[in-house]
Order: C-alpha cells, then structure tokens, then sequence
C-alpha cells in the first residue's frame, strides 16, 4: 500500500516552455503533499507544501510565480515549473502523507527535469 | 525538529548485517525517529520509525537508545540492493500533519561483493 505515482519520469525541452509534473496517491487520500527538488550529489530540498483545496506553503527563496502548485483533489497534486531555463533542471520529487499526522510519508519516483 | 548526526559513508560486505548510526540528541519527547533511503536516481523509500521502543519489519530493525538521543538501523543481511543513501530524520507528530520531512546528507551505504 501506500503508493505515490509521479508522471513524467523525465522530461527535456526548451527554454522558455513551461513544464506540469503530476503527483498521484494511488491507494490513499493525500491531505498534504509535498515538493522537493534535489540537485546532483546533494540532499533533498523542500520546496513547498500544500493542502487540498488551499493554497500552497513555500520555503523561503522558492518563487511561487515560477512553481505553481495547484492541489485540487485528496489524490492529485501538480507542480508547474513555468518559463524554465536550464538552471531550473534538476530532480523533482513529490510525497504525499495520509491524514494521521505519525504516518510515514511516502515519495513518487520522481521527475528528472532537463532545460536545453 | 530536532537536527541527526550521521557519518557520511559506510561499507558493508554482503551478507552481513549493516548497522547505521544516527545521533539525535536534541531530541524531544514528542518526535519519532524516521528512516528512509535513497536508492540511484530513484525516489526515498521509507524503512522504518519509531518513538521510544525499537522496532522491526521486513526490511530492518530500529534501534533506540533508552535516553533516544541516538538510534541504529540494522539491515539484518546486506545484499548489493541495498546499496543507497540511508536518511535519518526526526520529526515532530504535530496533530496538522503538515510538517514535512527534512532530509540532512545522509550515509552512503556501499555493500561490497
């Protein structure tokens, strides 16, 4: 159980284009879900997180123009990466936790980002 | 959260036991100690947690010192799979369930042939 599906696996496209990363909790329904991004030989980094049906919560130095979070349902949240450019490529991974607070949370495999 | 001390690498010949520490010892009574590891261009796969007792599943065993200011992973016997980046983090149960894990650097785990 307890299954997290994050589509696209990896993408690769132009600067300037905008780029939508879906999250999926399979087999749960997903209060709160999370975004990383990890860059090569370093740690995950959170980004933001959001709730269903509110708007989301970033960490200090994330541009919440840039990465638009939408989380309109207890099963899907998305990230959009808009306008990117090569520094935004990176590892971009997603979590999703069940409402009981102790629960662990579980991550999709994630979304291998690469701007040309 | 209280912050994790962990060494930065570790080997491990296969089959035996791999045994990873984690100091913890800002820790406070209300936070449990998680593990997660972090296979090659994959997604953290979670292990284990637990708050005061130790612990046991399928994939490991949790170690938890009276005090809880630090705690072992064990991986009973290592197979080259479980080559990877093993997290410790230690998080508050707050009753939102909106706080996120925050992941620190890690021990690489090298199982060797």
């Amino acid at each position: 159980g307890a299954v997290v599906s994050q589509h696209p696996s990896w993408v690769i496209c132009k600067s300037g284009t905008s780029v939508k990363i879906e999250c999926r909790s399979l087999d749960f329904q997903a209060t709160t879900m999370f975004w990383y991004r990890q860059f090569p030989k370093q740690s995950l980094m959170l980004m933001a997180t959001s709730n269903e049906g509110s708007k989301a919560t970033y960490e200090q130095g994330v541009e919440k123009d840039k990465f638009l979070i939408n989380h309109a349902s207890l099963t899907l949240s998305t990230l959009t990466v808009t306008s990117a450019h090569p520094e935004d490529s990176s590892f971009y991974i997603c979590s999703a936790r069940a409402s009981a607070s102790n629960q662990p949370q579980h991550f999709g495999d994630g979304t291998r980002l690469s701007i040309l | 959260d209280a912050k994790t001390t962990q060494p930065t690498s570790m080997d491990c010949a296969e089959g035996r036991a791999a045994n990873l520490p984690c100091n913890h010892s800002t820790i406070s009574g209300n936070e449990y100690v998680y593990w997660y590891r972090q296979i090659h261009s994959q997604g953290p796969q979670y292990i284990i947690h637990g708050l005061k007792n130790n612990e046991t599943n399928e994939m490991a065993s949790l170690i938890i010192t009276e005090d809880r200011k630090s705690s072992t992973l064990i991986l009973p016997h290592a197979t080259l799979r479980d080559t990877a980046v093993y997290y410790c983090i230690v998080r508050v149960a707050r009753n939102s369930g909106n706080t996120p894990l925050v992941f620190g650097k890690g021990t690489r785990l090298s199982v060797i042939a």
